[in-house]
Parts: structure tokens; sequence; C-alpha cells
């Protein structure tokens, strides 16, 4: 069983240009979280999402970010317009729907805006 | 507002002694705890968890301790073994958020000396 799935695992873009984050959850997994991982900090919830709805976006920036999850195909945190301020890690994390579970994460996305 | 603690930022520990990470949550209403273990441009690795049911869970090295009254859980490695060096995460998810989303601490960097 192939485990939460992300890319690119590494990305560079320049202020302005939008980023696009890809993830796929382990199989038989239909609740996916988005969070972000300042340097030296933990990581902060972004966004819980189920198959086509978007179940909590309490810790999404107000402006620029979006994420989905389609009926088909990854997961997808949208970063329009990058700033410096975005470079961070981004971790994909994917759990089955069951009370107490664990959540499972993906190798990450490094954003790095220049 | 930090509702998850890990106020050691470092640890180091011989080789084969027992290692303890502590973790301190604010908020009542977490009820599920887990430990996660992290290498340098890698995911988080589940490591162990607990329910606030129970006050111990016991996985091969390691032993989840949870102390509710006093907000508090800890994190026993015995014995520590050099693959243990990494940083150590915990996090708390609670039942009346309406979804499982974690709330995670600053980490502990630990270091095993052989």
């Amino acid at each position: 069983n192939a485990g939460v799935m992300q890319n690119p695992r590494h990305l560079v873009r320049r202020r302005g240009q939008e980023a696009r984050l890809r993830c796929s959850p382990m199989k038989g997994h239909s609740h996916v979280y988005w969070y972000r991982q300042l340097p030296e900090e933990g990581l902060k919830f972004m966004v819980y999402l189920q198959k086509e709805n978007i179940i909590d976006e309490s810790g999404m920036p107000k402006e620029r970010f979006s994420a989905e999850f389609p009926k088909e195909g990854p997961s997808i945190l949208r970063i329009q317009q990058v700033v410096r301020g975005d470079s961070a890690a981004y971790f994909c994390a994917s759990s089955p729907p069951d009370r107490f579970y664990t959540q499972y994460f993906g190798p990450g996305t490094r954003l790095t805006v220049l | 507002d930090q509702q998850v603690k890990q106020n050691s930022p470092s640890l180091s520990v011989q080789e084969g002694r027992i290692s303890i990470l502590n973790c301190d949550y604010t908020n009542s209403m977490f009820d599920y705890f887990l430990w996660y273990k992290k290498y340098p441009a890698e995911g988080p690795t589940f490591l162990i968890s607990i329910s606030s049911i129970k006050d111990k869970n016991e996985d091969g090295r390691f032993t989840v301790f949870l102390n509710k009254s006093a907000k508090h859980l800890s994190l026993h490695i015995v014995p520590s073994q050099p693959g243990d060096s990494a940083v150590y995460f915990c996090a708390a998810s609670g039942s009346d958020f309406g979804n499982e989303k974690l709330t995670f601490g600053t980490g502990t960097r630990l270091t095993i000396i052989p």
C-alpha cells in the first residue's frame, strides 16, 4: 500500500507566480489535511478536505490560498501571487473516515520563493 | 496562543538509556494525542498515539503516558538507539472541533550519543 504522495518535492517560484502543490492520499483514505511548517516552527493546520468538499479552512490565509480535492485526482493546494513569506514546507496528510484515527503524512513540498 | 507546548527544544541522551520527551496542552477539549518523529527533509512519521480514556499506551520501545489532570503527556523511548535521533512532535486533536485537525507542538530535537 503506497503511502501519501506529494509532488513536486521541491518548487521554486519567483514573487508573483503561482504555486500548485499536489497530494495523493493513501488508498482507502478519504480525508486530506494540509499543514505548513515555517522554518524553526511546528506544523500548522491549514485546511481539511473530503472528496469535493472543504470541511474546515480556518487555517488558510484569507487571500491567495485555495485548496480542492476533486472526485477524481489528487488534492491541490494553490497559492497565487506568491510572496517570500510563503516559503515553507507544505505537508499533506490523509486518514480513513473513523474516529481516533491516525493521520499519515507525505514527504512534503518545499516551496522557495525568490 | 500555543495550545500544545514542548518546552524543551533539545535533549541529548546516551545510547541505551531512556529518553523522555514531554508535552503540555492547555485545551481541555483535546482527547486524542499523537507523537510523530521527523527527519530533516522528510514528512512526520507516526510513532504512537493515546486517547483520553487511557493513561498509558505501549508499542515496543515506545510508551506514551497521559496525565489528564495535569494536561501533560510524555513519550518514553527505551532503550534509546542512534536511529532515534530526530525531531519529535507532540500533536493533539479533539472531537468537539468537528474534525480531526491536529495541533502540533514546536518539537524537541533528540540526539542519541553513541
